[in-house]
């Protein structure tokens, strides 16, 4: 059964480094998002990805978040300055279609701790 | 602000009874409507969904109920097993594209 892969599966670093998470999504699928857990929390969004361009942000998605499509198979997401509240489970997650009856497939996601 | 919510927090339910989750939601132009199981360190995994034409829809062991008219939606896990113990979350769409978590239910089984 296709899945979402990620990778690391644990990140530790410095605060005001630069991290990037990466992702292979299920290979038909044409949407991608990233989501974030801090531990003891709900899952909440971050970002949408659709045709090399972002669809939708959450507010938590500023300026030090940026996400790409570098080839066919990887999507990332970088966090240019990684600050403490940083630290979280983030999850990829890829659909087939977008708006709406969109199911969405999780990752397993990549545990960042930052220090 | 958040529009999907959890009744409980916790549910413990004895192995071999029937479970019943629990999710309300505020905002009535949701039109799908996804249930997801996490278990530990793991991401979430799509359970069932419903779309908001329907009422019950049932999946193996499960069944999901909506009631739009007090927008409220529930999980029914028949005979409950040592391996459904989780963090169950309802998650809602509103035509766009991403989904709105729920603060979770973590369900226990005893043994």
């Amino acid at each position: 059964e296709p899945e979402v892969t990620q990778t690391p599966s644990h990140q530790v670093t410095q605060m005001g480094q630069e991290v990037i998470l990466r992702c292979v999504p299920i290979s038909n699928h044409l949407y991608f998002y990233w989501y974030r857990q801090i531990l003891g929390q709900k899952v909440e969004f971050l970002v949408s990805f659709y045709n090399n361009e972002i669809s939708e942000k959450s507010e938590i998605f500023d300026d030090q978040f940026s996400v790409e499509r570098p080839d066919g198979s990887n999507f990332t997401l970088k966090i240019r300055s990684t600050k403490l509240e940083d630290s979280a489970m983030y999850f990829c997650a890829s659909s087939e279609t977008g708006r709406s009856y969109n199911e969405q497939f999780f990752g397993p996601g990549t545990r960042l701790t930052v220090l | 602000g958040e529009s999907v919510g959890l009744h409980l927090p916790t549910l413990s339910v004895q192995e071999g009874d029937n479970s019943i989750i629990n999710c309300a939601y505020s905002n009535s132009a949701s039109d799908y409507f996804i249930w997801y199981k996490q278990e530990s360190g793991k991401g979430p995994q799509f359970i069932i969904d419903i779309r908001s034409n329907m009422d019950k829809r049932q999946g193996q062991r499960v069944t999901v109920l909506l009631n739009k008219t007090v927008k409220h939606l529930s999980l029914q896990i028949a005979a409950t097993q040592p391996g459904d113990s989780a963090v169950y979350f309802c998650a809602e769409n509103q035509n766009d594209y991403k989904l709105s978590f729920g603060a979770g239910t973590t369900v226990t089984v005893r043994a």
